[in-house]
């Protein structure tokens, strides 16, 4: 059980598209899911929280604009990489909050994105 | 605010040593959690443990254990007998009751190489 995916587990795509990572929870509902971004041999960045039918909180120096949040349901969110340039070339990872859940956290397989 | 370190950013071990990575944390919260996921080189996470700070007892699970310091706030994980497919990414992190979301707080990772 528990178990998060993530489509899709790689994208490239030229610079000035936009990309859409999907995060569904298979098997589990989540009021509350988060997405990470990883770069290179650095730690998990968290970039935002975003809370079924309401608007996401984005951390510190993420730009909402660039980066679309939409949890429609209590199985899916959405990130949308809007505009993406090469330094947006990142490792996307979500996770997912069980309803009712207290710290625990499951994570997707990642999504990585590279923007030529 | 939250802060994990993770002072060694990489191991290198010979197959069938020990080896202990160190994780010391910060925090403000009365009750909090901590974990440890591993990533391999696919990628995804792939969560270890989660310890709650009332319990101090340490935990064995096969070659692996940790260690929950609460007086130097430090939560230590040490594999016995390494192996090759132990090489990866170690990440501790932190997450607490009074932050929004319960989000998780990582450290910067230890990368481990385990030789042959």
């Amino acid at each position: 059980g528990a178990v998060v995916s993530q489509h899709p587990s790689w994208v490239i795509c030229k610079s000035g598209t936009s990309v859409k990572i999907e995060c569904r929870s298979l098997d589990f509902q989540a009021t509350t899911m988060f997405w990470y971004r990883q770069f290179p041999k650095q730690s998990l960045m968290l970039m935002a929280t975003s809370n079924e039918g309401s608007k996401a909180t984005y951390e510190q120096g993420v730009e909402k604009d660039k980066f679309l949040i939409n949890h429609a349901s209590l199985t899916l969110s959405t990130l949308t990489v809007t505009s993406a340039h090469p330094e947006d070339s990142s490792f996307y990872i979500c996770s997912a909050r069980p309803v009712l859940s207290y710290n625990e956290q499951f994570f997707g397989p990642g999504t990585r994105l590279t923007v030529l | 605010a939250q802060k994990v370190t993770q002072a060694q950013t990489e191991i290198s071990v010979v197959e069938k040593e020990d080896v202990t990575l160190d994780c010391v944390y910060e925090t403000r919260d009365t009750t909090y959690y901590l974990f440890w996921y591993k990533q391999p080189p696919s990628g995804e996470l792939v969560f270890l443990i989660r310890r709650n700070s009332f319990d101090e007892q340490n935990e064995i699970s096969g070659r692996y254990s940790w260690n929950f310091q609460k007086s130097t706030s430090s939560f230590n994980f040490t594999i016995t007998a390494s192996q090759v497919v132990d090489s990866a990414v170690y990440f501790c992190a932190l997450s607490g009751n009074n932050n929004a979301g319960n989000m998780l707080t990582f450290g910067g990772g230890t990368r481990l190489m385990v030789k042959p």
